[in-house]
């Protein structure tokens, strides 16, 4: 049972515009969410979190804006650069006693190709 | 850098045979996490240790055990292995605090089972 889905496999944006990445999920015992960058060969690299008590988060060209009632949240990449071709994956997490504190659940990734 | 290391890079192995993973955290971290990426499949969480005792299960195989050393470095065992344990997997270390899980990853062991 896939709690965590990206829906977009792959994504295609040219330089300097914005790339939006979408990730949905099911459980509402998700307090915490990351988003994770992956080149090829490579392990995941963090790259930026929020909280369950926030809606927005920003670091530099990231912002992840999460919707609780929907159940979504989303990155933003603004300006697109070709360096951000990768794979981001959605994770989300709990951290309340009695839930799954710790483990992370991921989606299955978005291909992102920014092109010049 | 994310200061994960894991051993080895490539691993290529038969059917039938046991293979361990290594893993060592980042400096201070106390949770060990181990996933696995087959083809066309998101991270898939295997098995959590912190501070040397295991703490989460996910969908691991009863092949497949781990272990925390108390240096805290880990290892990931798979035995009997088949054809579809060929996969990446990755191990991550975290603080593990309260206020926020940022888990950070090594670059993976590539296992191919022939």
């Amino acid at each position: 049972d896939q709690q965590v889905k990206q829906n977009s496999p792959s994504l295609s944006v040219q330089e300097g515009r914005i790339s939006i990445l979408n990730c949905d999920y099911t459980n509402s015992m998700f307090d915490y969410f990351l988003w994770y960058k992956k080149y090829p060969a490579e392990g995941p690299t963090f790259l930026i979190s929020i909280s369950s008590i926030k809606d927005k988060n920003e670091d530099g060209r990231f912002t992840v804006f999460l919707n609780k009632s929907a159940k979504h949240l989303s990155l933003h990449i603004v300006p697109s650069q070709p360096g951000d071709s990768a794979v981001y994956f959605c994770a989300a997490s709990g951290r309340k006693r009695g839930s799954t504190l710790g483990r992370l659940y991921f989606g299955r990734g978005t291909q992102l190709t920014v092109w010049p | 850098d994310s200061g994960v290391t894991q051993t080895p890079k490539h691993l290529i192995t038969a059917t039938g045979q046991r293979v361990t993973l290594r893993c060592s955290p980042r400096s201070g971290d106390l949770s060990v996490y181990w996933y696995q990426q087959s083809l066309d499949q998101g991270l898939q969480f295997l098995i959590q240790y912190y501070n040397g005792e295991e703490r989460a299960k996910g969908n691991i195989l009863e092949r497949f055990s781990a272990q925390q050393f108390p240096d805290l470095h880990s290892e990931l065992n798979l035995s009997s292995l088949e054809l579809g344990d060929s996969a990446l997997y990755f191990c991550a270390s975290s603080v593990l605090r309260d206020t926020d899980n940022e888990q950070f990853f090594g670059p993976g062991t590539r296992l191919t089972v022939l």
